[in-house]
């Protein structure tokens, strides 16, 4: 069965204090790690793509990067706009339904 | 471009009543589909659609239905409400890359 597990499920950061969120995955196949930002009331909204281990994409103050078992989203010197829960979710082949297994997110709060 | 649009924002149900969800997109995008979220779990894929008279089952089908007849919409049909079925929808359209996938606002559902 795919798996998506995000940590920490909150985070609570000063601004300007650097830190990564982890997304690991198990998964039979990966076509893509995708992150969305979520914030209160509102619908995800889409920041990255990765397709292959290596592979970076940076945003802002945000970067993410992936391994052949987990990402990382970067976030470095934050403000406080940036708190939102970021989701992370996974692409895989093999047929099935089209759409994407999603973590259950981390909560991100940024301190002024 | 008024992207995804979702009504109604919030809506209360008795248990054994019907209802439509309306999702809506103006951005001729092929792809739609509906999510759940529910506390402390990720979105789930309730159903799909892949163009125009096209549908298919999600990780979540159960209590649903969709038809797609044009484009633009794609209602998610509760046939007979439950209480478990209490969550917040996500309707999502995209064209052919997963990067263009926008989500819509949500509707927030109470089943009592």
């Amino acid at each position: 069965e795919d798996q998506v597990t995000q940590s920490p499920e909150a985070l609570r950061l000063q601004e300007g204090e650097s830190s990564s969120l982890n997304c690991s995955y198990t998964v039979s196949g990966l076509r893509g790690l995708f992150w969305y930002r979520q914030d209160p009331g509102k619908g995800p909204e889409f920041l990255f793509t990765l397709y292959s281990a290596g592979e970076e994409k940076e945003k802002e103050r945000l970067k993410a990067t992936l391994t052949k078992k987990e990402s990382f989203l970067h976030i470095t010197a934050p403000k406080p706009e940036d708190s939102a829960t970021y989701l992370c979710a996974v692409r895989v082949s093999g047929g099935g339904a089209d759409g994407l297994t999603f973590g259950k997110g981390t909560h991100l709060i940024i301190q002024p | 471009n008024a992207g995804v649009t979702q009504t109604p924002k919030f809506q209360v149900l008795k248990t054994g009543q019907s209802m439509t969800l309306q999702c809506a997109q103006d951005m001729n995008h092929e792809y739609m589909s509906w999510y759940r979220q529910d506390p402390g779990m990720g979105l789930r894929l309730i159903h799909y659609s892949v163009g125009a008279g096209i549908t298919d089952q999600g990780e979540v089908p159960n209590g649903y239905n969709v038809s797609r007849s044009t484009t633009e919409d794609f209602p998610l049909r509760l046939l007979s409400a439950a209480p478990s079925q209490t969550s917040v929808y996500f309707c999502a359209s995209r064209s052919g890359g997963w990067e263009t996938q926008y989500f819509g606002p949500g509707t927030r559902l109470l089943v009592l």
